[in-house]
Protein backbone atom coordinates (compact mmCIF):
# COMPACT_ATOMS: atom_id res chain seq x y z
CA UNK A 1 0.00 0.00 0.00
CA UNK A 2 2.87 2.28 -0.34
CA UNK A 3 2.68 3.05 3.44
CA UNK A 4 0.09 6.17 2.90
CA UNK A 5 -2.45 7.33 5.83
CA UNK A 6 -5.12 9.53 5.45
CA UNK A 7 -6.88 11.48 8.24
CA UNK A 8 -9.59 11.78 9.58
CA UNK A 9 -11.00 8.64 7.00
CA UNK A 10 -15.00 10.64 7.83
CA UNK A 11 -15.63 14.18 8.61
CA UNK A 12 -19.28 15.48 9.08
CA UNK A 13 -19.22 19.69 8.99
CA UNK A 14 -21.16 22.86 7.99
CA UNK A 15 -20.98 25.30 5.28
CA UNK A 16 -18.56 28.04 6.16
CA UNK A 17 -16.02 26.15 8.71
CA UNK A 18 -12.28 25.64 7.87
CA UNK A 19 -11.52 21.82 7.11
CA UNK A 20 -8.16 20.21 6.88
CA UNK A 21 -7.15 16.81 5.47
CA UNK A 22 -3.71 15.12 5.78
CA UNK A 23 -2.47 12.46 3.92
CA UNK A 24 1.04 10.96 5.35
CA UNK A 25 3.23 9.04 3.58
CA UNK A 26 6.33 6.53 5.48
CA UNK A 27 8.71 5.92 2.57
CA UNK A 28 9.74 9.17 0.83
CA UNK A 29 8.38 9.63 -1.98
CA UNK A 30 9.25 12.51 -3.87
CA UNK A 31 5.95 13.61 -5.38
CA UNK A 32 2.28 14.15 -3.46
CA UNK A 33 -1.36 14.41 -5.22
CA UNK A 34 -5.08 15.12 -3.99
CA UNK A 35 -7.47 14.12 -6.19
CA UNK A 36 -11.23 14.55 -5.11
CA UNK A 37 -14.17 11.18 -6.70
CA UNK A 38 -17.87 12.73 -7.53
CA UNK A 39 -20.07 10.51 -8.90
CA UNK A 40 -19.68 10.00 -12.85
CA UNK A 41 -16.45 12.05 -12.23
CA UNK A 42 -13.80 9.74 -12.21
CA UNK A 43 -11.07 11.09 -9.85
CA UNK A 44 -10.19 14.94 -10.74
CA UNK A 45 -7.04 16.26 -9.52
CA UNK A 46 -7.15 19.31 -7.05
CA UNK A 47 -3.62 19.80 -6.05
CA UNK A 48 0.33 18.30 -6.02
CA UNK A 49 3.41 18.97 -4.86
CA UNK A 50 6.90 17.96 -6.48
CA UNK A 51 8.83 18.94 -3.34
CA UNK A 52 8.85 20.23 0.22
CA UNK A 53 7.41 23.44 -0.53
CA UNK A 54 6.39 22.75 -4.13
CA UNK A 55 3.05 22.88 -4.77
CA UNK A 56 1.34 23.47 -8.20
CA UNK A 57 -2.41 23.56 -9.13
CA UNK A 58 -4.79 20.81 -10.72
CA UNK A 59 -7.53 20.47 -12.80
CA UNK A 60 -10.18 21.57 -9.89
CA UNK A 61 -7.99 23.38 -7.22
CA UNK A 62 -10.64 26.56 -6.78
CA UNK A 63 -11.37 26.79 -3.02
CA UNK A 64 -8.51 24.38 -1.70
CA UNK A 65 -5.05 25.44 -0.58
CA UNK A 66 -2.42 22.83 0.25
CA UNK A 67 0.66 22.49 2.02
CA UNK A 68 4.08 20.46 2.46
CA UNK A 69 6.34 21.32 4.64
CA UNK A 70 7.77 18.05 5.04
CA UNK A 71 8.40 15.43 2.60
CA UNK A 72 5.66 12.87 4.50
CA UNK A 73 2.91 15.41 4.93
CA UNK A 74 0.51 17.27 2.32
CA UNK A 75 -2.26 18.88 3.55
CA UNK A 76 -5.16 20.05 1.94
CA UNK A 77 -7.20 23.08 3.44
CA UNK A 78 -10.57 24.23 2.35
CA UNK A 79 -10.42 27.70 3.59
CA UNK A 80 -14.60 27.51 4.10
CA UNK A 81 -16.33 24.79 2.96
CA UNK A 82 -19.03 24.88 0.87
CA UNK A 83 -21.77 21.96 0.25
CA UNK A 84 -20.12 21.21 -3.75
CA UNK A 85 -16.79 20.36 -1.58
CA UNK A 86 -19.05 17.22 -0.21
CA UNK A 87 -16.98 14.00 -1.97
CA UNK A 88 -14.32 11.83 -1.17
CA UNK A 89 -10.98 12.57 -1.03
CA UNK A 90 -7.89 10.42 -2.36
CA UNK A 91 -4.02 11.09 -1.96
CA UNK A 92 -1.67 9.28 -3.94
CA UNK A 93 2.55 9.33 -3.60
CA UNK A 94 4.54 8.82 -6.81
CA UNK A 95 8.61 8.75 -7.63
CA UNK A 96 11.00 5.86 -5.82
CA UNK A 97 10.83 5.82 -2.17
CA UNK A 98 13.96 5.27 0.01
CA UNK A 99 12.33 1.66 0.23
CA UNK A 100 12.45 1.61 -3.95
CA UNK A 101 9.03 0.22 -3.52
CA UNK A 102 8.24 1.54 -6.26
CA UNK A 103 8.80 0.07 -9.46
CA UNK A 104 8.58 3.71 -11.79
CA UNK A 105 9.35 6.24 -11.16
CA UNK A 106 5.41 7.65 -12.79
CA UNK A 107 3.14 5.11 -11.26
CA UNK A 108 1.39 6.34 -8.65
CA UNK A 109 -0.55 5.15 -5.62
CA UNK A 110 -3.28 5.89 -3.71
CA UNK A 111 -4.22 6.20 0.16
CA UNK A 112 -7.66 5.24 1.30
CA UNK A 113 -9.85 8.05 0.52
CA UNK A 114 -11.56 10.34 3.30
CA UNK A 115 -15.51 11.27 3.11
CA UNK A 116 -16.41 14.79 3.53
CA UNK A 117 -20.01 15.63 4.31
CA UNK A 118 -20.26 19.68 4.08
CA UNK A 119 -24.22 20.52 5.12
CA UNK B 1 -6.23 19.11 -21.39
CA UNK B 2 -6.03 14.91 -22.84
CA UNK B 3 -9.39 13.22 -23.14
CA UNK B 4 -10.09 10.09 -21.87
CA UNK B 5 -12.95 7.45 -22.79
CA UNK B 6 -14.14 4.37 -21.26
CA UNK B 7 -16.30 1.77 -22.33
CA UNK B 8 -18.53 -0.21 -21.48
CA UNK B 9 -19.90 2.03 -18.88
CA UNK B 10 -21.95 -0.71 -17.62
CA UNK B 11 -20.86 -4.60 -17.65
CA UNK B 12 -23.05 -7.54 -16.03
CA UNK B 13 -21.09 -10.73 -16.41
CA UNK B 14 -22.05 -14.58 -15.14
CA UNK B 15 -19.19 -15.79 -13.16
CA UNK B 16 -16.75 -17.42 -15.65
CA UNK B 17 -17.03 -15.52 -18.64
CA UNK B 18 -13.98 -12.91 -19.91
CA UNK B 19 -14.39 -9.69 -20.77
CA UNK B 20 -12.36 -6.58 -22.17
CA UNK B 21 -12.85 -3.40 -21.09
CA UNK B 22 -11.58 -0.09 -23.34
CA UNK B 23 -9.69 3.13 -22.82
CA UNK B 24 -9.45 5.70 -25.71
CA UNK B 25 -6.91 8.46 -25.24
CA UNK B 26 -6.76 11.95 -27.49
CA UNK B 27 -3.13 12.13 -27.15
CA UNK B 28 0.46 10.86 -26.54
CA UNK B 29 0.78 9.89 -22.98
CA UNK B 30 3.86 8.75 -21.05
CA UNK B 31 1.64 6.94 -17.99
CA UNK B 32 -1.34 4.72 -18.41
CA UNK B 33 -2.37 2.77 -15.20
CA UNK B 34 -5.69 0.40 -14.69
CA UNK B 35 -6.79 0.86 -11.35
CA UNK B 36 -9.85 -1.37 -9.43
CA UNK B 37 -12.12 0.22 -7.01
CA UNK B 38 -13.75 -2.13 -5.04
CA UNK B 39 -16.81 -2.19 -3.22
CA UNK B 40 -15.15 -0.42 -0.28
CA UNK B 41 -13.77 2.43 -2.80
CA UNK B 42 -9.75 1.37 -2.28
CA UNK B 43 -8.11 1.59 -5.40
CA UNK B 44 -6.03 -1.08 -6.00
CA UNK B 45 -3.51 -0.74 -8.89
CA UNK B 46 -3.77 -3.18 -11.90
CA UNK B 47 -1.31 -2.28 -14.49
CA UNK B 48 1.36 0.48 -15.13
CA UNK B 49 1.34 -0.23 -19.17
CA UNK B 50 2.31 3.16 -21.17
CA UNK B 51 2.77 0.77 -23.93
CA UNK B 52 3.29 -2.85 -24.65
CA UNK B 53 1.51 -6.31 -22.79
CA UNK B 54 1.49 -7.38 -19.37
CA UNK B 55 0.15 -9.92 -17.33
CA UNK B 56 -1.10 -11.05 -14.02
CA UNK B 57 -3.17 -13.66 -13.41
CA UNK B 58 -6.48 -13.73 -14.89
CA UNK B 59 -5.89 -10.48 -15.92
CA UNK B 60 -3.87 -9.12 -18.92
CA UNK B 61 -3.59 -5.67 -20.20
CA UNK B 62 -2.23 -4.23 -23.88
CA UNK B 63 -1.51 -0.57 -24.55
CA UNK B 64 -0.64 0.71 -28.24
CA UNK B 65 0.18 3.81 -27.68
CA UNK B 66 0.52 4.85 -31.26
CA UNK B 67 -3.25 4.21 -31.89
CA UNK B 68 -4.14 5.49 -29.02
CA UNK B 69 -5.74 3.38 -26.46
CA UNK B 70 -5.86 0.87 -24.02
CA UNK B 71 -7.12 -2.46 -23.14
CA UNK B 72 -8.03 -4.34 -20.03
CA UNK B 73 -8.75 -8.30 -19.91
CA UNK B 74 -10.64 -10.71 -17.83
CA UNK B 75 -10.95 -13.79 -17.76
CA UNK B 76 -12.56 -16.51 -16.08
CA UNK B 77 -14.36 -13.45 -13.97
CA UNK B 78 -15.11 -13.98 -10.27
CA UNK B 79 -17.55 -12.17 -7.79
CA UNK B 80 -14.84 -10.49 -6.18
CA UNK B 81 -13.71 -8.36 -9.78
CA UNK B 82 -16.99 -6.69 -9.06
CA UNK B 83 -16.20 -3.32 -9.16
CA UNK B 84 -15.66 -0.01 -10.95
CA UNK B 85 -12.43 -0.45 -13.28
CA UNK B 86 -10.34 3.04 -14.28
CA UNK B 87 -8.13 3.70 -16.64
CA UNK B 88 -5.91 6.77 -16.38
CA UNK B 89 -3.12 8.14 -18.11
CA UNK B 90 -0.52 11.44 -18.01
CA UNK B 91 -0.10 13.42 -21.04
CA UNK B 92 3.50 13.44 -22.71
CA UNK B 93 5.65 16.44 -21.61
CA UNK B 94 4.86 18.97 -19.01
CA UNK B 95 3.18 17.78 -15.85
CA UNK B 96 2.86 14.66 -17.11
CA UNK B 97 2.83 12.98 -13.88
CA UNK B 98 -0.82 14.13 -13.77
CA UNK B 99 -3.02 11.73 -13.98
CA UNK B 100 -6.11 12.38 -16.08
CA UNK B 101 -9.25 9.57 -15.71
CA UNK B 102 -11.87 8.07 -17.41
CA UNK B 103 -15.49 7.97 -15.82
CA UNK B 104 -14.87 4.16 -15.33
CA UNK B 105 -16.37 0.77 -16.57
CA UNK B 106 -18.99 -0.84 -13.73
CA UNK B 107 -18.32 -4.30 -13.54
CA UNK B 108 -21.15 -6.70 -11.52
CA UNK B 109 -20.51 -10.40 -11.82
CA UNK B 110 -23.06 -12.63 -10.56
CA UNK B 111 -22.71 -16.17 -9.43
Amino acid sequence: DAGITQSPRHKVTETGTPVTLRCHQTENHRYMYWYRQDPGHGLRLIHYSYGVKDTDKGEVSDGYSVSRSKTEDFLLTLESATSSQTSVYFCAISGSGASGSVVSYNEQFFGPGTRLTVL
Amino acid sequence: GIQVEQSPPDLILQEGANSTLRCNFSDSVNNLQWFHQNPWGQLINLFYIPSGTKQNGRLSATTVATERYSLLYISSSQTTDSGVYFCAVGASGAGSYQLTFGKGTKLSVIP
